[in-house]
């Protein structure tokens, strides 16, 4: 069967510790994005990746960071310097396709992971 | 910038039809997109809409005015499990940002037996 992948469910780590996401597709796609979530809010972009080797930035990427090496991998590193990383942790990929206004894009999310930041 | 709007909370009884209205402001509109979130879980595709009118899928449709910057999701016959977030989300067309999607902050319908 075609999904996402997102491990762990639930992870805790100390305050001052690096920790990565994981996040695994086998449906083919091209863009993966990576998102937050926080209660009561919607989803917030922190990074997307439209092709391998390269990625971009969304709305709130500082102290985070991304690598697409693979391009059924996007792997994410919440960094010390991440103020508030406790949030929920939403993975989603998507097949562009057309182009301009003719652009299709659904994205098809992960499980997603609950970090909590003791 | 992309400017979407839907209010925070509603409430509906079972069997009862409710809509959930989302307004925009953005430059280089794509299409929208309706998504069904339960708590704790990864948002599902619900309805998609680039051309002005009414979708219909089962119980749920859903309506674009481009022209007004506005859409609607309409749950008809709801049930208990109906009960999540409802998030709108606004697909841009724009060179780098190509493939992005804008959410909402999401609606929580809560449905009362």
């Amino acid at each position: 069967d075609g999904g996402i992948t997102q491990s762990p469910k639930y992870l805790f780590r100390k305050e001052g510790q690096n920790v990565t996401l994981s996040c695994e597709q086998n449906l083919n796609h091209d863009a993966m994005y990576w998102y937050r979530q926080d209660p009561g809010q919607g989803l917030r972009l922190i990074y997307y990746s439209q092709i391998v080797n390269d990625f971009q930035k969304g709305d709130i990427a500082e102290g985070y960071s991304v690598s697409r090496e693979k391009k059924e991998s996007f792997p994410l590193t919440v960094t010390s310097a991440q103020k508030n990383p406790t949030a929920f942790y939403l993975c989603a990929s998507s097949i562009i396709v057309g182009g301009g206004s003719r652009t299709y894009n659904e994205q098809f999310f992960g499980p997603g992971t609950r970090l909590t930041v003791l | 910038g992309q400017n979407i709007d839907q209010p925070t909370e509603m409430t509906a009884t079972e069997g009862a039809i409710v809509q959930i209205n989302c307004t925009y402001q953005t430059s280089g509109f794509n299409g929208l997109f309706w998504y069904q979130q339960h708590a704790g879980e990864a948002p599902t595709f619900l309805s998609y809409n680039v051309l002005d009118g009414l979708e219909e899928k089962g119980r749920f449709s859903s309506f674009l005015s481009r022209s007004k910057g506005y859409s609607y999701l309409l749950l008809k016959e709801l049930q208990m499990k109906d009960s999540a977030s409802y998030l709108c989300a606004v697909s841009h067309d724009r060179g780098s940002t190509l493939g992005r999607l804008y959410f909402g902050r999401g609606t929580q319908l809560t449905v009362w037996p």
